[in-house]
């Protein structure tokens, strides 16, 4: 089945405390991204990759990492969380380029930091 | 970057009944996408239509891009379909980044 999985699911975990949400698709797509939901603020581009090795800034890319060492996976990483990073995050993923760029969502990762 | 703005903010009916949810963007677009938040959070994927009409089952979705708006009908609405429906757009100078409309609160009561 053609999917993006996403692990943790939910996650509580405190300040400071490195952490990483993993991301994976199994459709060959170029183009990874990472995005956060917050009451208010919608659905925001965090950072995203058009294919291995190249990974650039979205819209809120401060307290985040990203690496894209496979085509497959896409990993974000928060070095040393906050507060503010509680969020529900959706990692997507699409081929490049019109009219093939339909994304597909990840089922979400709920995060609490405390 | 490019405006997407949808309405209604919110939408109760009755189960049974019909809907048009309606965005609205700002710029020439590659990429639309209907997408339904279900009650767990999930993002389904409804529709991906940067022009022409398609339908699936009692979903619809018409995309006039010369005019900039894009319509999603709901017909005989069932209580499953309760949740927030959003429209997400990609612009022809944004890569494959997509903006996301603010969403539609929609309710189906029995």
């Amino acid at each position: 089945e053609a999917q993006v999985t996403q692990n943790p699911r939910y996650l509580i975990t405190v300040t400071g405390k490195k952490l990483t949400v993993t991301c994976s698709q199994n459709m060959n797509h170029e183009y990874m991204s990472w995005y956060r939901q917050d009451p208010g603020l919608g659905l925001r581009q965090i950072y995203y990759s058009m294919n291995v090795e190249v990974t650039d800034k979205g819209d809120v890319p401060e307290g985040y990492k990203v690496s894209r060492k496979e085509k497959r996976n896409f990993p974000l990483i928060l070095e040393s969380p906050s507060p503010n990073q509680t969020s529900l995050y959706f990692c997507a993923s699409s081929l490049w380029g019109a009219p093939y760029n339909e994304q597909f969502f990840g089922p979400g990762t709920r995060l609490t930091v405390l | 970057g490019i405006q997407v703005e949808q309405s209604p903010p919110d939408l109760i009916l009755q189960e049974g009944a019909n809907s048009t949810l309606r965005c609205n963007f700002s710029d020439s677009v590659n990429n639309l996408q209907w997408f339904h938040q279900n009650p767990w959070g999930q993002l389904i994927n409804l529709f991906y239509i940067p022009s022409g009409t398609k339908q699936n089952g009692r979903l619809s979705a018409t995309t006039v891009a010369t005019e900039r708006y894009s319509l999603l009908y709901i017909s005989s609405s069932q209580t499953t379909d309760s949740g927030v429906y959003f429209c997400a757009v990609g612009g022809e100078t944004s890569g494959s980044r997509l903006t996301f409309g603010e969403g539609t609160q929609l309710t189906v009561n029995p």
